[in-house]
């Protein structure tokens, strides 16, 4: 079956530079999300999508943007990166939006802030 | 490598044993409980579900109890197999956080021979 695919799956940056991050849900699903998961840490929700329109938002830095594009993949754009920034990022996909629905996850990007 | 865990608690059980792990949940008003597994390189994985009307709900050699008394919730994996080790982790969601899950603190499962 079709998953989340994440790309690309590992990304290094300097310090102040930007990354994007790309997201395609699983077809169909219309709600994602995205979380930060620092080293030796648990996911960390950052924003979340439902039908191209932002829905919930978390501890995501101002120095972050996302969006959700009219075929239901999400980019999370990421500005004067800090080494901080430095974690794994995961999307998740479900139908329909709000946690109690089941989120899939993808593989994650992981990035390096050098 | 995959550096997600490296300071996680951990529970060691003989293959074939049963596993129990354990998680305390922060918000009361939480109506809704995952439990995932997450492998290293990749994400977390869906194991089973538990809403707040229940007390225990049972899947494929995996059984979720809760406890909302005490805010506590725990994942039983019965005949622990080497394919079991992970890292996992509770989540909860909140009616009012609706597309929030918040995720506790993991625990790494090791199974040997």
């Amino acid at each position: 079956a079709a998953g989340v695919i994440q790309s690309p799956r590992h990304l290094i940056k300097e310090k102040r530079e930007t990354a994007t991050l790309k997201c395609y849900p699983i077809p169909r699903h219309d709600t994602v999300y995205w979380y930060q998961q620092g080293p030796g840490q648990d996911p960390q929700f950052l924003i979340s999508f439902y039908e191209k329109m932002q829905s919930d938002k978390g501890s995501i830095p101002d120095r972050f943007s996302a969006q959700q594009f009219s075929d239901y993949h999400s980019e999370l754009n990421m500005s004067s990166l800090e080494l901080g920034d430095s974690a794994l990022y995961f999307c998740a996909s479900s139908l329909g939006g709000g946690a109690s629905y089941e989120q899939y996850f993808g593989p994650g990007t992981r990035l390096t802030v050098t | 490598g995959e550096s997600v865990g490296l300071h996680l608690p951990t529970l060691s059980v003989q293959e074939g044993d049963n596993s129990i792990i354990n998680c305390a949940y922060s918000n009361s008003a939480s109506d809704y409980f995952i439990w995932y597994k997450q492998e290293s390189g990749k994400g977390p994985q869906f194991i089973i579900d538990i809403r707040s009307n229940m007390d225990k709900r049972q899947g494929q050699r995996v059984t979720v109890l809760l406890n909302k008394t005490v805010k506590h919730l725990s994942l039983q994996i019965a005949a622990t197999q080497p394919g079991d080790s992970a890292v996992y982790f509770c989540a909860e969601s909140s009616p009012y956080n609706t597309d929030k899950l918040i995720f506790g603190t993991g625990t790494r499962l090791q199974v040997f021979p």
